[in-house]
């Protein structure tokens, strides 16, 4: 069963700080990875994605993967209150899932406070 | 308009019922896909399509069904809904991973 692991949250970050979101994934196979924002009653929006170990920076949104340790982060600096919101973490390997292998994590709930 | 667009928004059922609910889009994507999301469970992928005579189950594919009538066109049914089907369902277009949801269809089946 391939799983992908997100702290429910919620996560509260002060206003201006860095934020964290983290995502663990059971399948060493996963070759690509996917960070999606929902706000509260609407459809997920893609944000980011990579497929490379190391960072890949778009704006004030920073991922970071690390293979060896099946760990992908999004980092959000000076947060706003805009971007409260869940983030949903997704992982894409060749071996079995969802659609082409695509599985999504639970979400983190984040809430930047004023 | 929309990219992706769901009819119904909103849905209220009675169990027992046949719903159908409906995805179009404009995008010109031939890969298109209904998930549906539960607080606390996430999104869970329940048929896929990859161009207009190819249906994939996904994982959880019992109690529906699915119609890709055109390219731009795929239809979700349920054939007798039940109260554990109350649940937000999306539909989805685009290569895995890189998705474009539509806006959602909250069902609830009493």
């Amino acid at each position: 069963q391939k799983e992908v692991e997100q702290n429910s949250g919620p996560l509260s970050v002060p206003e201006g700080a860095i934020a964290s979101l983290n995502c663990t994934y059971s399948d060493r196979g996963s070759q690509s990875f996917f960070w999606y924002r929902q706000y509260s009653g609407k459809s997920p929006e893609l944000i980011m994605f990579i497929y490379s170990n190391g960072d890949k920076e778009d704006g004030r949104f920073t991922a970071q993967l690390n293979k060896a340790s099946q760990y992908v982060s999004l980092l959000i600096r000076d947060s706003q209150p805009s971007d409260s919101a869940t983030y949903l973490c997704a992982a894409r390997g060749y071996s079995g899932g969802g659609a082409d292998g695509l599985t999504f994590g639970k979400g983190t709930h984040l809430i930047i406070q004023p | 308009d929309a990219d992706v667009t769901q009819t119904p928004r909103n849905r209220i059922t009675k169990t027992g019922k046949r719903i159908m609910l409906e995805c179009s889009q404009t995008k010109g994507h031939d890969r298109m896909y209904w998930y549906r999301q539960d607080p606390g469970l996430g999104l869970r992928l329940i048929y896929y399509s990859f161009d207009v005579k190819d249906i994939n189950k996904g994982e959880i594919s019992d109690g529906y069904s699915v119609s890709r009538q055109a390219q731009a066109k795929f239809s979700l049914s349920l054939e007798s809904a039940i109260p554990n089907q109350t649940a937000l369902y999306f539909c989805a277009v685009g290569d895995p991973g890189k998705l474009f949801f539509g806006s959602g269809t909250q069902l609830s089946v009493l």
